[in-house]
């Protein structure tokens, strides 16, 4: 069995300030991670994802994240809020099925929700 | 632009009713998953279609069931309705290890 963790629910920053969430999973396979962002009365939009290549995975709007395997941790990092960076994100994982493809299954955390403060 | 679309936007209906909600993935997106998103909460894993048939499923009881059709099409249907089916239906299709979800159907059960 798969399980996320997102510490804290609610994260509030200054615009400009680090972003910091964190995501801890569990899996008894090696796993792929994902990071998502929704925002009110949307869908969820794909940030960034870990598979199994580099360690430190970049994304789109300038978030990062990182995958500690001995830390069983994807935290999502940002340099520098925006206030276009408010919004509820998402931390997730699967596993890869026998062919070595993603099974597609995404257990997914609580959410954190980040506020961005001017 | 994730080339998921979803439909309807909102559905209200009443306890005990009958609904059926759509999908539309981009060709070639074989793998189609249903999620369920209540309020507050993250999405959680409904069940999943690839090549038209059922791939797996999550904790969810048989009156929830699914179809998919050959031009990449979907649906979710939930039979007998109850209060705590209100909630955002997503879903997404699996691309490169990936699922792109589309924007979700609003219902509310009254």
């Amino acid at each position: 069995a798969q399980s996320v963790t997102q510490l804290g629910s609610h994260v509030s920053v200054s615009e400009g300030a680090l972003v910091l969430l964190r995501c801890n999973y569990s899996s008894s396979v090696p796993p792929y991670l994902f990071w998502y962002v929704q925002y009110p009365n949307q869908g969820l939009q794909l940030l960034l994802k870990y598979t199994s290549a580099a360690t430190l995975v970049k994304g789109i709007n300038g978030f990062e994240a990182e995958f500690k395997k001995s830390e069983t941790s994807f935290h999502l990092t940002k340099p520098s809020a925006h206030m276009s960076d408010a919004a509820e994100y998402f931390c997730a994982v699967t596993t890869a099925n026998a062919g070595g493809t993603s099974y597609g299954k995404l257990t997914f955390g609580q959410g954190t929700i980040l506020t961005v403060h001017p | 632009e994730t080339g998921v679309t979803q439909s309807p936007t909102h559905l209200i209906k009443t306890r005990g009713q009958q609904v059926t909600l759509r999908c539309s993935s981009q060709s070639g997106h074989n793998t189609v998953s249903w999620y369920q998103q209540a309020l507050g909460q993250g999405p959680q894993f409904i069940f999943q279609y690839y090549r038209e048939e059922e791939n797996g499923r999550g904790n969810f009881p048989p009156r929830f069931s699914g179809l998919q059709f050959p031009n990449y099409s979907s649906e979710l249907n939930v039979n007998a309705l109850e209060l705590d089916d209100s909630a955002l239906y997503l879903c997404a299709s699996n691309f490169q290890d990936t699922q792109y979800f589309g924007p979700g159907t609003r219902l509310t059960v009254l």
